[in-house]
């Protein structure tokens, strides 16, 4: 069983479209985490969330915005993509934020291509 | 000075030799450090916590000195299957926020 999943896996689009990725975990984990992970393969925050909170990473620009239907889903969307946002996303999640570092073993989804043309 | 900042690499080590790298991290307050594995085109994979004490995980040491902020990984005997980005990880501990990554040593093992 696939403990964190992401669809699609690939996406190629147009420039000024707008796209979702989705990510679901079935760890029964809190939070769920988005990052992106740039060219260079630099892996940087943009989002967390648990019931509670968004903590939303000051340098995402507001075209992002995440989507939690439920517990197990945090759902990426992007508004007017942009040449700049090709990278690969992927999301995570971990038990409990913050509180040990057992609990704050974060477990990747496969990540998702993102191509914009 | 950058949060997390690791030297990138690549290493090229034969196969069955002892590497070790390092990994500096800037916020004294920092509670959590971990390596992450990530092979090519894959998701990261956590290879193990590091603990204050230090701790051991087969060929695997991981190392942290807060005095002077860095946490360092020893492999010993290292195989062909050790080639791999090995990422830094460190929780700032500036708020819930998730986990900061450095940009990866690249290991490459030779035959």
């Amino acid at each position: 069983d696939t403990a964190v999943s992401q669809t699609p896996k690939y996406l190629v689009t147009q420039m000024g479209n707008d796209k979702s990725i989705k990510c679901e975990q079935n760890l029964g984990h809190d939070t769920m985490y988005w990052y992106k992970q740039d060219s260079k393969k630099f892996l940087k925050i943009m989002f967390s969330y648990n019931n509670k909170e968004l903590i939303i990473n000051e340098t995402v620009p507001n075209r992002f915005s995440p989507k939690s239907p439920d517990k197990a889903h945090l759902n990426l969307h992007i508004n007017s993509l942009e040449l700049g946002d090709s990278a690969v996303y992927f999301c995570a999640s971990s038990q409990v934020h913050g509180t040990s570092a057992f609990q704050e073993t974060q477990y990747f989804g496969p990540g998702t291509r993102l191509l914009v043309l | 000075r950058k949060e997390v900042e690791q030297d990138p690499g690549p290493f090229n080590v034969p196969e069955g030799a002892t590497v070790a790298f390092n990994c500096t991290y800037s916020n004294s307050a920092s509670q959590s450090f971990f390596w992450y594995r990530q092979d090519c085109r894959k998701e990261p994979k956590l290879l193990m916590s590091v603990y204050s004490s230090g701790n051991e995980d087969g060929r695997f040491t991981a190392q942290l000195n807060r005095a002077s902020q860095y946490i360092s990984l020893l492999i010993r005997d290292s195989k062909l299957s050790d080639s791999a980005t090995y990422l830094c990880v460190v929780d700032l501990g500036g708020g819930a926020d998730g986990l900061t990554f450095g940009k990866g040593t690249h290991l490459i093992i030779q035959p």
